[in-house]
């Protein structure tokens, strides 16, 4: 079974704060992605890499940044927490084909 | 930019009831994906389906993806109480955004024993 894990269920974290979320992928996959969920706004899509060292900005990047230095993880920066980043933070990683996406457990985060 | 549309945004039903959800999209997927997500957790891949026409089981769940590649649903056939979350479609296509999934918006899906 593919496992996705993320460094943390729950983090609070104060504005202004440097927060780094880690997200490790056990299947060798190419791809990984990092969303947020809102409620009534659905899942969006922050950043994506495909391979080690590369990224691409998703719908919404502003406000964050990533790092790949490894295959297996993938990691979502907010460099200044703001308030409005307070959300369900989701990792997911795919193969390169079939264009099945795994997801992460989650984590909650809070910015006070 | 493309959208889908899922219905119904939420569903009541008795335990023993089938189920039934669908999407709509205005573009061709190649791949269609259903996911459940609990409260608090992540989305759960429940069935994948990539070729038109496809019909694919899981246990009391079955899904299709439509010939026109437009549309997809899914039934839940005899619900229990455990079915109760939220059910997300998704779709791809080899487009501009390289395969990258695009989500309806969730049926949540409650079940009264």
């Amino acid at each position: 079974d593919v496992k996705v894990t993320q460094s943390s269920r729950y983090l609070v974290k104060r504005t202004g704060e440097k927060v780094f979320l880690e997200c490790v992928q056990d299947m060798d996959h190419e791809n990984m992605f990092w969303y947020r969920q809102d409620p009534g706004l659905g899942l969006r899509l922050i950043y994506f890499s495909y391979d080690v060292k590369m990224k691409e900005k998703g719908d919404i990047p502003e406000g964050y940044s990533v790092s790949r230095e490894k295959k297996e993880r993938f990691s979502l920066i907010l460099e200044s927490a703001s308030t409005n980043q307070t959300s369900m933070y989701l990792c997911a990683s795919r193969q390169r084909a079939p264009e099945t996406q795994y997801f992460g457990p989650g984590t909650r985060l809070l910015v006070l | 930019g493309q959208q889908l549309n899922q219905s119904p945004q939420s569903m009541f039903i008795q335990e023993g009831e089938d189920v039934s959800m669908n999407c709509t999209s205005s573009s061709i997927f190649n791949t269609w994906l259903w996911y459940k997500q609990d409260p608090g957790e992540g989305p759960v891949l429940l069935i994948a389906l990539y070729k038109a026409g496809e019909l694919t089981s899981n246990g009391r769940l079955t899904a299709q993806f439509g010939i026109t590649r437009k549309d997809s649903f899914l039934n839940i056939s005899a619900s229990i109480p455990s079915d109760v979350g939220i059910y997300f479609c998704a779709g791809s296509n080899y487009g501009g955004s390289q395969g990258n999934l695009i989500f309806g918006k969730g049926t949540k899906l409650s079940v009264k024993p």
